[in-house]
């Protein structure tokens, strides 16, 4: 398994303003992913975070809205630009530890609101 | 194309019962089966996986699920529910060879004492 943390861990924020959530992993992993939970939703994939290289994002998500970093193999960041109320869920991110590629593990996710 | 379905919203049981939480899957090739539980105010936990082997499989908290090919089915069961098993549990499948896990919509779980 995998010991993940996020920061922030809720946030409320204005319209039109940015966030920047953080991950971190307490081991080196290939992959990282990002997922948003809306209320009372299931989870949906925003994008995946490979090292040294452009995160793939899925359809109806683009990197001017969501950036992505991921500067190392323990770490990654979103950015929720331009926000509107309809940014307002729970931000999760997760990753596939070494060894047991098949499985991925999430980390206690970010709150956002969005006024 | 994979998709996962969990039928029920909702699944009432009283504490000391048998809870079961359905699942069924489509999937081109072989399925990975994984199932979630999300307490409120905090991120997905882990509870078991299907990856190859026995059909039965045994997970955190005394919660088990069964593989079952010719139903594409993976439910998941405990034989005597718990009050703090009330929350939000999340079926999920991939298929190695696209690779991306797609979860189902979810079932609350209440478990009254």
């Amino acid at each position: 398994s995998a010991v993940i943390s996020q920061k922030p861990s809720r946030d409320i924020c204005q319209r039109g303003t940015s966030l920047t959530i953080q991950c971190q992993v307490d081991s080196q992993v290939t992959m990282m992913f990002w997922y948003r939970q809306q209320p009372g939703q299931s989870l949906t994939l925003i994008a995946t975070a490979n090292q040294g290289s452009e995160a793939t994002y899925e359809s109806g998500f683009v990197i001017d809205k969501f950036p992505i970093s991921r500067p190392n193999l323990t770490f990654s960041t979103l950015t929720v630009s331009n926000m509107s109320p309809e940014d307002s869920s729970i931000y999760l991110c997760s990753v596939e530890p070494r060894g047991e590629e098949e499985t991925q593990y999430f980390g206690p996710g970010t709150r956002l609101l969005v006024l | 194309a994979q998709s996962v379905a969990q039928p029920e919203d909702q699944v009432n049981v009283a504490e000391g019962n048998p809870l079961t939480v359905k699942c069924t899957y489509s999937v081109s090739g072989n399925p990975y089966l994984f199932w979630y539980v999300q307490y409120p105010n905090r991120g997905l936990q882990f509870l078991l996986k299907y990856i190859t082997g026995d059909n039965l499989v045994k997970g955190s908290y005394g919660f088990e699920a069964e593989f079952n090919k010719s139903q594409t089915s993976f439910h998941l069961k405990k034989p005597s529910a718990l009050v703090s098993d009330s929350a939000l549990y999340f079926c999920a499948v991939r298929d190695m060879r696209w690779g991306k896990l797609q979860f189902g919509a979810g079932t609350q779980v209440v478990v009254t004492p």
